[in-house]
């Protein structure tokens, strides 16, 4: 089976630092990414980690580690508008030309950013 | 480019009834994938396909459930017939393989169907 696990919510202030986690278990493993979902809205590609280690992009940041099963997203100088869901996604075929590979959900992390 | 175009937004319909959603990849794009979202199950994957072939539908839940994807520019998601326990957003999302030799990781997602089956 496949399973990802992530809080179900998080709380946090303006201009504070979150960090978001994310392990699994999935039968294959080809990258781990990240998505934000506001309400109502659909899912936008955030990040893609497929090497241990860190990724950054502007105030966010993705790290993983393939060893323990488990990546994190880092967001920095939270802003109002960071409250959303964020997901993290496992790739559990291997993505090749000509393949897209399935993708595989977590449940979702809401994440409510106060003034 | 317009991004992923599903249709309808919103449906709502009676058990029972048959049920057609429809979505245009974004052009040049050769994977797509359906998935259901409910806050009991959040976001589940249905099915794929790659360059118009499905490649798993392990997740489609039974046989009222098909998939159809007759070119490159248009797949639709049938459920027939409907039931109360069918409602959900259902999203649709394409990601191009083929880009510039390096597979392009990132999924894009429609803005997804309502539905409701009463």
């Amino acid at each position: 089976g496949q399973s990802l696990e992530q809080p179900s919510e998080v709380t946090a202030v303006e201009g504070a630092i979150v960090q978001i986690n994310c392990t699994y278990q999935t039968s294959g493993f080809y990258g781990l990414s990240w998505y934000q979902q506001h309400d109502g809205g659909a899912p936008t590609f955030l990040s893609y980690n497929a090497l241990d280690g860190l990724e950054e992009t502007g105030r966010f940041s993705s790290f993983l580690s393939r060893s323990d099963s488990y990546g994190y997203l880092l967001l920095q100088e939270l802003q109002m508008k960071d409250s959303a869901s964020y997901f993290c996604a496992v790739r559990v075929d291997r993505l090749v030309y000509n393949q897209g590979g399935k993708l595989i959900f977590g449940q979702g992390t809401e994440l409510s950013v106060k003034p | 480019d317009a991004g992923v175009i599903q249709s309808p937004r919103h449906e709502v319909t009676e058990m029972g009834q048959e049920v057609t959603l429809r979505c245009k990849p974004i052009s040049g794009h050769n994977s797509l994938f359906w998935y259901r979202q409910t806050m009991m199950r959040g976001l589940e994957l249905l099915i794929y396909f790659n360059n118009n072939v499905p490649i798993d539908d392990s997740g489609m839940p039974e046989d009222r459930f098909s998939a159809k994807m007759p070119n490159a520019s248009f797949s639709t998601l049938k459920i027939q017939p409907s039931e109360p326990r069918d409602s959900a957003v259902y999203f649709c999302a394409s990601s191009d393989t083929l880009s510039r030799g390096r597979p392009n990781t990132e999924a894009f997602f429609g803005q997804g169907t309502r539905l409701t089956v009463v």
